[in-house]
């Protein structure tokens, strides 16, 4: 199987930073790759699928990127609303996998 | 407006079952794939169960396959994920969300399986 490893796991930062976080693969995968948000308390909202695609409604601030073992979200300028748990998630044949999470906090 | 709704979950045994059911509306639930995801108390996600539109794929976690079954009725516009042979490392809220281009776009608001005695 193959494993998603998310880094940091906890990443402190303010209003307006810019911020990356990184999903690497334990192998070369396919670009079925998907970042989501999470609020405490609240489902996972999507935001990127297929490596780099926004999902509708999403802040142009969100964007992703990465191809082979590494992939990558970054949030531009932080806003508030922000401060949450972010997960990657990947599909290859019959299964799928997310990362352990990557909590942003202020 | 698209929604999943969740129900079905509760406190069970060691050992015993549950039915969980999700309801869609303003879906396209025939044509949809859909999948359920957990997460323990404090814990990631975790992928458990994906269905084909027409039921004709099933694929399941390690962790409960031959334990747990996914089915759904497009009729109803219902999924379903029946659970057997529960385990306490089973407690979880347990969500049931679209899949669409092997990522979740929609999800429910889930439904929390306990299981202690």
């Amino acid at each position: 199987d193959i494993q998603m490893t998310q880094s940091p796991s906890i990443l402190s930062a303010s209003v307006g930073d810019r911020v990356t976080i990184t999903c690497r693969a334990s192998q070369s995968i396919s670009g079925w790759l998907a970042w989501y948000q999470q609020q405490p308390g609240k489902a996972p909202k999507l935001l990127i699928y297929k490596a780099s695609n926004l999902e509708r409604g999403v802040p142009s601030r969100f964007s992703g990127s990465g191809s082979g073992t590494e992939f990558t979200l970054t949030i531009s300028s932080l806003q508030l609303d922000d401060f949450a748990t972010y997960y990657c998630q990947h599909y290859s044949t019959f299964s799928y996998s997310f990362g352990q999470g990557t909590k942003l906090e202020i | 407006e698209v929604q999943l709704v969740e129900s079905g979950g509760g406190l069970v045994q060691p050992g015993g079952s549950l039915r969980l059911s999700c309801v869609g509306s303003g879906v396209s639930f025939s044509t949809d794939s859909l999948t359920w995801v957990r997460q323990a108390p404090g814990k990631g996600l975790e992928w458990v169960s994906y269905i084909s539109s027409s039921s004709t794929s099933m694929y399941y976690s390690d962790s409960v396959k031959g334990r747990f079954t996914i089915s759904r009725d497009n009729a109803k516009n219902s999924l379903f994920l029946q659970m057997t042979s529960l385990r306490a490392e089973d407690t979880a809220v347990y969500y049931c969300a679209r899949d669409i281009l092997r990522a979740f776009d929609i999800w429910g608001q889930g439904t929390m399986v306990t299981v202690s005695s």
